[in-house]
C-alpha cells in the first residue's frame, strides 16, 4: 500500500535553533517527492521537489535530504524564525498510467517560540 | 499569492444545503485539482481536471461533484451537506500533470462551515 509517514508529528524549537523532520514512504513506482510548508489556514506552498538521483537539495534555509534505497527524506531547517511555524508536509508522487498521483502526509507541525 | 484564486472565501450554510466553490487557476494551467482538508487533518485529494476532462478521482464523496469549463475555472459543488463536510477546500493548479516534476500551485482556500 502507498503510505507516507511524517514524524514527529509536532514539534516546538526556540527561535535560532535548527531542526529536522522526518518523512517514510512506500510508494512504488517512485517519481519524485516534495516538501510543502503550509501557514495555518493557508494553501500549501512548495519548498522543494526531489527525484530519484537527487540525494540534497537547498531552498535558503531549508535543505531536504533523499535517500532512495531507505525511502527517507528528512527537512532541516536552519537557524529557525518564528515565521517558520507552520505544518511541513511530504508528498510523494507515484507514476500511475499516463499520469501522475501524489500522496500526502499528515505532516509535522512545527512551533517556533521566541 | 500562487495566481490561484478562489471564491468564496469563507461560507456558512445549514444542514441538507448545497454550495457551489469557484476556482481559478494560474493563467496557463491546464489542470485543477480539489482538495477537502478537515480540521488538524492532512489534506485529502479529491478529484483533478485537465482541460476539461476529469482526470483522476480520489476520495470524492457521491454528493460532491466537480466540473471545468472551457475557460479552465473550475467549480466544486457540494450537496445534502452534512455537519462532518465543514472543512478548508482547497483548489490547485498545475500546467501538465504528466510532466515528470510538474508543480501544483495551491489557491487560498475556501472555509466552509456547516451548521
Amino acid at each position: 500500500k502507498n503510505q507516507v509517514e511524517q514524524s514527529p508529528q509536532s514539534l516546538i524549537i526556540l527561535e535560532g535553533k535548527n531542526c529536522t523532520l522526518q518523512c517514510n514512504y512506500t510508494v512504488s513506482p517512485f517519481s519524485n517527492l516534495r516538501w510543502y510548508k503550509q501557514d495555518t489556514g493557508r494553501g500549501p506552498v512548495s519548498l522543494t521537489i526531489m527525484t530519484f538521483s537527487e540525494n540534497t537539495k537547498s531552498n535558503g534555509r531549508y535543505t531536504a535530504t533523499l535517500d532512495a534505497d531507505t525511502k527517507q527524506s528528512s527537512l532541516h531547517i536552519t537557524a529557525s524564525q518564528l515565521s517558520d511555524s507552520a505544518s511541513y508536509i511530504c508528498v510523494v508522487s507515484y507514476n500511475a498510467g499516463n499520469n501522475r498521483k501524489l500522496i500526502w502526509g499528515l505532516g509535522t507541525s512545527l512551533a517556533v517560540n521566541p | 499569492d500562487s495566481g490561484v484564486t478562489q471564491t468564496p472565501k469563507h461560507l456558512i450554510t445549514a444542514t441538507g444545503q448545497r454550495v457551489t466553490l469557484r476556482c481559478s487557476p494560474r493563467s496557463g494551467d491546464l489542470s485543477v485539482y480539489w482538495y477537502q482538508q478537515s480540521l488538524d487533518q492532512g489534506l485529502q485529494f479529491l478529484i483533478q481536471y485537465y482541460n476539461g476532462e476529469e482526470r483522476a478521482k480520489g476520495n470524492i464523496l457521491e454528493r460532491f461533484s466537480a466540473q471545468q469549463f472551457p475557460d479552465l475555472h473550475s467549480e466544486l459543488n457540494l450537496s445534502s451537506l452534512e455537519l462532518g463536510d465543514s472543512a478548508l477546500y482547497f483548489c490547485a493548479s498545475s500546467t501538465n500533470p504528466s510532466g515528470k516534476n510538474y508543480e501544483q500551485y495551491f489557491g487560498p482556500g475556501t472555509r466552509l462551515t456547516v451548521t
